[in-house]
């Protein structure tokens, strides 16, 4: 079974632009969450969706939104870049929320210049 | 989230001998932990769960206690081996959400 994909692997923006990130989730997997890790920060919790529903969001600006499809396939959106926005960003999927393992992709390295 | 810093603390073990990794955690409330291992330019992997009704797990190679009493949670890896190397991450989780809040990462080095 495959594992989970993140498009694309690295991305270089410069401040005020956008940037929209994508993963696709285990076959199967219907919950996906997102992370941003970063050395000073650690990995820090962005969304949480299942179903097509956002269930939890972290503690960041409404500069970054998220969304996802019926196919379970999401997206995360990040507007007017700042320079510490540059970071790896992790998707994980579950099968269920709550009592299944999450399983993260290799992430997107974003630089903000 | 908890800090993870340039400076991660680092423990340093010789291939072959056993490596105990510790992580506090924050939530009383939390019912679910797991540990992930880091390498390099790669997403954290999966390495072995436990949930609060339990106090030890055993994987291969891998062990996990869990002592809700002091919120405390360790990784015992036996037989550290050079692929070993990497970060390890505490995660902590609570029911009806996939929401994890990640501990301090500890960086494990191995040497021969």
């Amino acid at each position: 079974k495959a594992g989970v994909t993140q498009t694309p692997r690295y991305l270089i923006k410069t401040r005020g632009q956008q940037v929209t990130l994508s993963c696709s989730p285990i076959s199967g997997h219907r919950s996906v969450s997102w992370y941003q890790q970063t050395p000073g920060q650690g990995l820090q919790f962005l969304f949480e969706y299942f179903s097509e529903t956002q269930r939890n969001k972290g503690n960041f600006p409404g500069r970054f939104s998220g969304r996802q499809f019926s196919n379970s396939r999401s997206e995360m959106n990040v507007s007017t870049l700042e320079l510490g926005d540059s970071a790896l960003y992790l998707c994980a999927s579950s099968q269920l929320v709550g009592t299944d393992t999450q399983y993260f992709g290799p992430g997107t390295r974003l630089t903000v210049l | 989230g908890e800090s993870v810093g340039l400076h991660l603390p680092t423990l340093s073990v010789q291939e072959g001998d056993n490596s105990i990794i510790n992580c506090a955690y924050s939530n009383s409330a939390s019912d679910y932990f797991i540990w992930y291992k880091q390498e390099s330019g790669k997403g954290p992997q999966f390495i072995i769960d436990i949930r609060s009704n339990m106090d030890k797990r055993q994987g291969q190679r891998v062990t996990v206690l869990l002592n809700k009493t002091v919120k405390h949670l360790s990784l015992q890896i036996a037989a550290t081996q050079p692929g070993d190397s990497a970060v390890y991450f505490c995660a902590e989780t609570y029911h009806n959400t996939d929401k994890l809040i990640f501990g301090t990462g500890t960086r494990l080095q191995v040497f021969p």
